[in-house]
């Protein structure tokens, strides 16, 4: 089992509220993600961070943002939710070690908003 | 364009049963190929990891195999479980990018009835 915890589970809110989902991960690794997943679809890259203070966006484009202060934590905050934003929001490390390095995924939140 | 596609996309079969998943891609240049279960309401969970170089990875009663210049792999299931139920994802990178540029399919949905 791998050692990343993403909270809340499960998130219902209104829309225009400011949430921020958290993740976590005591494996001590450089590289963390967040990606976004609907029902029956691919997972796709929204951030991503490849250390302290370094935070990128990935291939989906995003109203979210992310900050990465410490090594173990990679929150990610909307500042003001919409419908459009309910999906599942999925969070993974990595630790960097060539092309067999392993990505461990958090169980995810599923965020509604209404 | 790059893309991983998989098939079917959703499967039934019997408890003790045998299954094979399929996964074809056009991802190019081509680095690793990786099979993830994912259960639902949770995070995907690796299965198996396989290079160019490997044609064939085993993990339990899961056996991936891969064909890299067919750009085909498959996932075999042997003597399915109840708990075999979930999504397999079938994960491609490309060599030289970072790990964040991964392609992923939609998955294949697997019920195994008792």
């Amino acid at each position: 089992e791998a050692d990343i915890y993403q909270t809340p589970r499960y998130l219902v809110i209104g829309t225009g509220k400011k949430i921020t989902l958290e993740c976590s991960q005591t494996m001590g690794h450089d590289k963390m993600y967040w990606y976004q997943q609907d029902p029956g679809m691919e997972l796709h890259l929204i951030h991503y961070s490849y250390g302290v203070n370094s935070t990128e966006k990935g291939d989906l484009s995003s109203e979210s943002t992310v900050s990465r202060i410490r090594t173990e934590h990679f929150p990610l905050t909307l500042e003001s939710a919409r419908p459009s934003h309910t999906s599942q929001y999925l969070c993974a490390s990595t630790q960097p070690g060539g092309t067999n390095e392993k990505l461990f995924f958090g169980s995810g939140t599923q965020l509604s908003v209404l | 364009k790059n893309q991983v596609e998989q098939s079917p996309q959703s499967l039934i079969i019997l408890e003790g049963k045998n299954c094979t998943l399929q996964c074809n891609y056009t991802v190019s240049p081509f680095s690793n190929l990786r099979w993830y279960k994912q259960d639902t309401g949770r995070g995907p969970v690796s299965l198996t990891i396989m290079t160019f170089s490997e044609n064939t990875k085993s993990n339990g009663r899961y056996t991936a195999t891969l064909d890299a210049d067919t750009k085909q792999s498959s996932l075999h299931i042997t003597a399915s479980q109840l708990s075999d139920s979930a999504s397999y994802i079938c994960v491609v990178s490309d060599r030289g990018s970072t790990l964040g540029r991964l392609y992923f399919g939609r998955g294949t949905q697997l019920t195994v009835w008792p």
